[in-house]
């Protein structure tokens, strides 16, 4: 079992619908907890970044983390064409000092 | 800054021949890392830097593959002698320190024929 799942996709959605990208983990260790946007060929960009439990708002972008369920979340509000990408959870144990990340869910919002 | 950069951007050769790939972190980043990404595999960590010094290189698939780092502001990473399994994109990314944020470049996508 991998330490990061993520739901696999893809995901399409009309203009303007609420998006929710979704990520599960197993190990405790984690401490960070990251989403980036990869555009196609091109390279992950970081999108969000948490250290605790709770939610954190940027814009149409709100990032959730519940450590007690091993969970986080990333919801998009109004989305837009703009929006088709590849969404990637990222996960970091500062122990190991390195990042562990999920698949992606590659997502298309139509216009 | 520019940036994380990387370079070729394309790669294109032929079974058995070596390959070099570069990679420029962001001025004033510690931290390295090589990453392969495939379909099939997603994103790889294959090896990573702190302070020019190799930490971790259990992601590394076999010994045809080498990574150095002579200095802060250069890496490169080999593949020799290439196979067509190593078709793939790699990035590098850099970060302040190893737990913090990283930044990717556009990626090399090396296609091995």
């Amino acid at each position: 079992q991998k330490e990061v799942e993520q739901d696999p996709g893809p995901l399409s959605v009309p203009e303007g619908a609420i998006v929710s990208l979704n990520c599960t983990y197993s190990n405790s260790a984690f401490q960070y907890f990251m989403w980036y946007r990869q555009y196609s060929r091109k390279g992950p960009e970081l999108l969000m970044y948490t250290y605790s439990s709770g939610n954190k708002e940027d814009g149409r972008f709100t990032a959730q983390v519940d450590k007690s369920s091993k969970y986080i979340s990333l919801f998009i509000r109004d989305s837009q064409p703009s929006d088709s990408a590849t969404y990637l959870c990222a996960m970091t144990n500062t122990n190991a000092g390195k990042s562990t990340f999920g698949d992606g869910t590659t997502l298309t919002v139509k216009p | 800054d520019a940036g994380v950069i990387q370079s070729p951007r394309h790669e294109v050769t032929e079974m058995g021949q070596e390959v070099t790939l570069r990679c420029k972190p962001i001025s004033g980043h510690n931290s390295l890392f090589w990453y392969r990404q495939t379909m099939m595999r997603g994103l790889e960590l294959l090896i990573y830097f702190n302070n020019n010094v190799p930490i971790d290189d259990s992601g590394m698939p076999e010994d045809r593959f080498s990574a150095k780092m002579p200095n802060a502001s250069f890496s490169t990473l080999k593949i020799q002698p290439s196979e067509p399994r190593d078709s793939a994109v790699y990035f590098c990314a850099s970060s302040v320190d190893r737990q913090d944020i990283q930044y990717f470049g556009a990626g090399t996508r090396l296609s091995v024929l």
